[in-house]
């Protein structure tokens, strides 16, 4: 069973904290995802990566960075958590277009 | 402007009826996906489709190209299909999304 393991399912960090979320998929996909869903806005994409090494910005980068040294994990770094950070963070991969992408269970981060 | 538009945003239903959920998109398209949301968060692809129409159980996904259109049905509907449902579209690598159908199905 193909799988997108996202390492946290809930998480509270504190304002000005660096924190990092991390993304691995044991598929051998090369492009991964983060997006992050808030009620009333959806999912919006933070990140992309099409191979290692590789990133590009999505709709809302402002405050994050992500790292990609390896094909299976993408992490998602929030250089100086803010409040509103908080949110539901979501992973995705899939092989290549047009493929359907697999999703993590996500990762709930509260920033107090 | 949103890319994706769904309908309804929520909907209650009772145990055993048919329901439509709808969506429409501007952009063109090489495939649509409809995405299912348990509470919790966890995300799962109920459907990708390009044309035409999917069934899977008691799901059943249709797409209109020309319409920029696509409808979720789920027959004979059940409390543990109480989710959010979400419609997608992809464009090459971009993905755009609906806001999301809140569905309750009551006992």
């Amino acid at each position: 069973d193909v799988k997108v393991t996202q390492s946290s399912r809930y998480l509270v960090k504190r304002t000005g904290e660096k924190v990092f979320l991390e993304c691995v998929q044991d598929m051998d996909h090369e492009n991964m995802f983060w997006y992050r869903q808030d009620p009333g806005l959806g999912l919006r994409l933070i990140y992309f990566s099409y191979d290692v090494k590789m990133k590009e910005k999505g709709d809302i980068p402002e405050g994050y960075s992500v790292s990609r040294e390896k094909k299976e994990r993408f992490s998602l770094i929030l250089e100086s958590a803010s409040t509103n950070q908080t949110s539901m963070y979501l992973c995705a991969s899939r092989r290549g277009a047009p493929g359907g992408y697999t999703f993590g269970s996500g990762t709930r981060l509260t920033v107090v | 402007k949103n890319e994706v538009e769904q309908s309804p945003q929520n909907l209650t239903a009772q145990e055993g009826e048919f329901i439509t959920i709808n969506c429409s998109y501007s952009v063109g398209i090489s495939a649509l996906h409809w995405l299912q949301q348990h509470p919790g968060g966890g995300i799962v692809s109920l459907f990708m489709l390009s044309s035409g129409k999917k069934k899977h159980g008691r799901l059943i996904a249709t797409i209109n190209i020309q319409e920029k259109h696509s409808s979720l049905h789920i027959t004979a509907s059940h409390p543990r299909d109480s989710a959010v449902y979400i419609c997608a579209v992809s464009t090459g690598n971009q993905f755009y999304f609906g806001t999301g159908t809140s569905l309750t199905v009551i006992p």
